[in-house]
């Protein structure tokens, strides 16, 4: 069965540093979404993409980060200068659906740590 | 405002007991829930939507718009349901889903 997959499982940064977290989506995939979860909180929303450009943003989602899908496979988180409070389980995720009976497919996960 | 709320951090039962996890859910429009399951050091995936009305593993969950709930139910719970359980809503047309703090679920022998 097709996979959301997720790389690397781990990064670890300094402050200030670029960090890139990329997702390979389920390939007849058309919606995909970051997620992040700070350790002991909720799983939250951050952006969702479709058709080759953001279509919605949290409040989290802020110039420090962008979305991009390079290629027609993989799909990328880019934070520019992460701070501390940037450590979190990030999860991406995809489905062919964005309402209806479309299910979300989530990938493994990358934990970013910032030091 | 859109918002899920489950109020137990931590749901601890003995084999064969009924489980219920609460969630309320918070939105203005007709509302899209389901319940995500994350076993320990695997992926999040998708338990049950309320669309299909299914029951998944012995688990149902019926949706309640009069108290805005959507509590998931087990009548007899399994050690392998130990776990970590998320109740989502699905806002607006984008398809983002917007999580409770989620609940986990111990099962013990």
């Amino acid at each position: 069965e097709p996979e959301v997959t997720q790389t690397p499982s781990h990064q670890v940064t300094q402050m200030g540093q670029e960090v890139i977290l990329r997702c390979v989506p389920i390939s007849n995939h058309l919606y995909f979404y970051w997620y992040r979860q700070i350790l002991g909180q909720k799983v939250e929303f951050l952006v969702s993409f479709y058709n080759n450009e953001i279509s919605e943003k949290s409040e989290i989602f802020d110039d420090q980060f962008s979305v991009e899908r390079p290629d027609g496979s993989n799909f990328t988180l880019k934070i520019r200068s992460t701070k501390l409070e940037d450590s979190a389980m990030y999860f991406c995720a995809s489905t062919r659906l964005a309402g209806g009976s479309g299910e979300q497919y989530f990938g493994p996960g990358t934990r970013l740590t910032v030091t | 405002a859109q918002r899920v709320t489950q109020p137990e951090k931590l749901l601890s039962v003995f084999k064969g007991a009924p489980v219920e996890l609460k969630c309320n859910y918070s939105y203005s429009g007709s509302p899209e829930l389901f319940w995500y399951v994350q076993y320990s050091r695997q992926r999040l995936q998708l338990l049950l939507r309320h669309i299909s009305r299914e029951s998944i593993k012995g688990f149902t969950a019926d949706l309640n718009k009069g108290e805005t709930s959507f509590h998931l139910k087990k009548p007899f719970a399994q050690e392998e349901d130990s776990a970590m359980y998320y109740c989502a809503l699905r806002g607006g047309n984008t398809g983002k889903l917007i999580f409770g703090q989620g609940t986990t679920l111990q099962v013990k022998p």
